[in-house]
């Protein structure tokens, strides 16, 4: 079976402070990878997403960028992190797009605190 | 662009009894799916159930049925025999041609002992 995992659960951060959040997956090869961030009260918000190694496409403009390694890695970075940052980071799978893509499914994510 | 409308914020239902959660969507694509999550305090997102749109059968899992009607672009859910552990936040969620999963702001479900 799938597994997905995240690290680290928690990070508290000072502002102008650099960022890198993992995650990867077990039991599954060229999976299509996301990231969204949740802020506090409010749905989920697309920031990336990667259909294979070195793609990644962006969603939404800031200040943070991903990358994707390997395969089953992908990470989610910043140079300087800034206040508005601060949310509940989470990763998901997919199918690629060969075997449909249709449903995600989503690690235990990661709850930034910059300060 | 597509949208998910959660409009009741929270709800509450006594143990054992049945809750209906709604949730209505805005789209103009044909194919889509549609999806329940569930999150718990643990804040993981958790898939409940999964409707592809162009079945016309309702999609059920165990206690977790939806009530599907694409013509009004309304996608429910029935929770039976209302556990405990049923306590969370739900999101109704959309997915369409694009890669990304569009949420509803979701609904906090409270089970009263």
């Amino acid at each position: 079976s799938q597994t997905i995992h995240q690290w680290p659960a928690t990070l508290v951060q000072p502002v102008g402070s650099p960022l890198s959040l993992e995650c990867t997956v077990e039991g599954t090869s060229n999976p299509n990878l996301y990231w969204y961030r949740q802020a506090a009260g409010r749905g989920l918000q697309l920031l990336f997403y990667s259909v294979g190694i070195g793609q990644i496409s962006s969603e939404v403009p800031q200040n943070l960028s991903a990358s994707r390694p390997q395969d089953r890695q992908f990470i989610l970075s910043s140079k300087k992190l800034l206040l508005s940052d601060s949310g509940f980071y989470l990763c998901a799978w997919s199918k690629g797009l060969a075997e449909g893509t249709d449903t995600q499914y989503f690690g235990p994510g990661t709850r930034l605190t910059v300060l | 662009a597509q949208t998910v409308t959660q409009s009741q914020p929270e709800m509450s239902v006594q143990e054992a009894e049945t809750v209906t959660l709604s949730c209505t969507y805005d789209t103009s694509e044909s194919d889509y799916y549609l999806f329940w999550y569930k999150q718990p305090p643990s804040r993981q997102m958790i898939l409940v159930i999964r409707q592809e749109a162009y079945k016309q059968q309702n999609a059920t899992e165990n206690r977790f049925s939806v009530n599907f009607q694409k013509a009004a672009k309304s996608f429910s859910l029935k929770i039976s025999d209302s556990q405990l552990g049923d306590a969370a936040m739900y999101f109704c969620a959309y997915k369409g041609g694009s890669e990304k999963l569009v949420f509803g702001k979701g609904m906090k479900l409270t089970v009263n002992p």
